[in-house]
């Protein structure tokens, strides 16, 4: 069984403060993704790193930066905490085999809260 | 600009009926599609996919619809249960500038199954 796991299943962060969340994979998979998902507005992809420190913007990278120094761990740093970055983050990862698309496996999510 | 669109913000159907969930997309480049699953507070969960070379693909009480002259696909649930009362996302690989895919998600349609 894939498993995904990230580090918090809630946290409650000050504004401001630089904020890491972090997400293991333990099935050898080449692609991961950081999500987030709000009310209405569905799962919107920040990052994503197809190997270890390659990395390439989603479609809502600002005020967010990623690191990936190993295969199976994918960072997400919220460089500066604001309240429009609370939200629900989803990490995902997925193997990559050329030509034939695989699908994506999630984390529990993180609840992330910033007052 | 939304390559994957559920009109649908929400579904109420009675335990026992059938389930009709839509997906309309507007890229004709994609050739795969899945759909996923998310209860609340927990991450998504792989549910069907549909190959464009195929126009159905069955999976017990679980059947995806495609139709690409309409670029639209539908989830079949029959017969629906409480406990498929969930948040279903219907998404697409996509190839992103770098050549690596990212899943594209739709918003997402809220599924109510009545007892």
């Amino acid at each position: 069984d894939v498993k995904v796991t990230q580090s918090s299943r809630y946290l409650v962060k000050r504004t401001g403060e630089k904020v890491f969340l972090e997400c293991v994979q333990d099935m050898d998979h080449e692609n991961m993704f950081w999500y987030r998902q709000d009310p209405g507005l569905g799962l919107r992809l920040i990052y994503f790193s197809y190997d270890v420190k390659m990395k390439e913007k989603g479609d809502i990278p600002e005020g967010y930066s990623v690191s990936r120094e190993k295969k199976e761990r994918f960072s997400l740093i919220l460089e500066s905490a604001s309240t429009n970055q609370t939200s629900m983050y989803l990490c995902a990862s997925s193997l990559f085999y050329s030509g034939k698309y695989t699908e994506a496996f999630f984390g529990q999510g993180t609840r992330l809260t910033v007052v | 600009d939304q390559q994957v669109k559920q009109n649908s913000p929400s579904l109420s159907v009675q335990e026992g009926r059938i389930s009709i969930l839509n997906c309309d997309y507007t890229n004709s480049m994609f050739d795969y599609f899945l759909w996923y699953k998310k209860y609340p507070a927990e991450g998504p969960t792989f549910l069907i996919s549909i190959s464009s070379i195929k126009d159905k693909n069955e999976d017990g009480r679980f059947t995806v619809f495609l139709n690409k002259s309409a670029k639209h696909l539908s989830l079949h649930i029959v017969p629906s249960q409480p406990g498929d009362s969930a948040v279903y996302f219907c998404a697409a690989p996509s190839l992103t500038q770098g050549g690596s895919e990212k899943l594209v998600f739709g918003k997402g349609t809220k599924l109510t199954v009545n007892p």
